[in-house]
């Protein structure tokens, strides 16, 4: 089965502060996705990345950044967080194929 | 551009009731269609797909049919149980396109 694994279920930071999420897949996908998700939004996509150290702009890409150093990581960074970026993030991975995307569980993030 | 359209919710029904969330999209070309399930405290689940028209996706007692004539892709059920409780998430990837479009989710319940 595919898995694919985010850093923390939970996590609370304050205004302003850096803020790091993490995903990581065993399948050897190329394409990796990250999405907040927001009631009555539905899920909205933030970057996704399509090879290491490649990465494009998803719909919302305002105050965050990502990483793709190795293949099965890529990184969530809110460089200053804000009370706005509340929310639920997921990760997604998924072969070079169009395919299904495989979810991670998901990291509700709190901004104080 | 790429939209999807679905039903609002929440659906409140009870045990071996029939189900039905509607899903309409617009886009380009000619979109594979998915339909994902989030259950509580969890990530999405690929439910079940269609990659071109008139195909059926099923599962889980779960079915939808790709039909282009209305741009449609509903859900139905016909005799839901209480672990089918959770939100349902129709989406599409248009031809040539990396990413998932998403609605914005249905919350059902079911009650014994």
């Amino acid at each position: 089965d595919v898995k694919v694994t985010q850093s923390s279920r939970y996590l609370v930071k304050r205004t302003g502060e850096k803020v790091f999420l993490e995903c990581v897949q065993d399948m050897d996908h190329e394409n990796m996705f990250w999405y907040r998700q927001d009631p009555g939004l539905g899920l909205r996509l933030i970057y996704f990345s399509y090879d290491v150290k490649m990465k494009e702009k998803g719909d919302i890409p305002e105050g965050y950044s990502v990483s793709r150093e190795k293949k099965e990581r890529f990184s969530l960074i809110l460089e200053s967080a804000s009370t706005n970026q509340t929310s639920m993030y997921l990760c997604a991975s998924r072969t070079g194929l169009p395919n299904e995307q495989f979810f991670g569980p998901g990291t509700r993030l709190t901004v104080l | 551009g790429n939209s999807v359209t679905q039903m609002e919710g929440p659906v409140t029904l009870s045990e071996e009731a029939f189900l039905t969330i509607n899903c309409t999209y617009t886009a380009t070309g000619y979109p594979s269609l998915f339909w994902y399930v989030q259950y509580p405290g969890e990530g999405l689940q690929l439910l079940l797909k269609a990659t071109k028209a008139d195909d059926k996706g099923s599962n889980k007692g779960f079915e939808a049919t790709y039909r282009k004539e209305t741009t449609s892709f509903h859900l139905e059920k016909g005799s839901v149980q209480v672990s089918d409780s959770a939100v349902y998430f129709c989406a599409l990837q248009s031809t040539g396109a990396n990413n998932l479009f998403f609605g914005t989710g249905t919350r059902l319940t079911v009650i014994p």
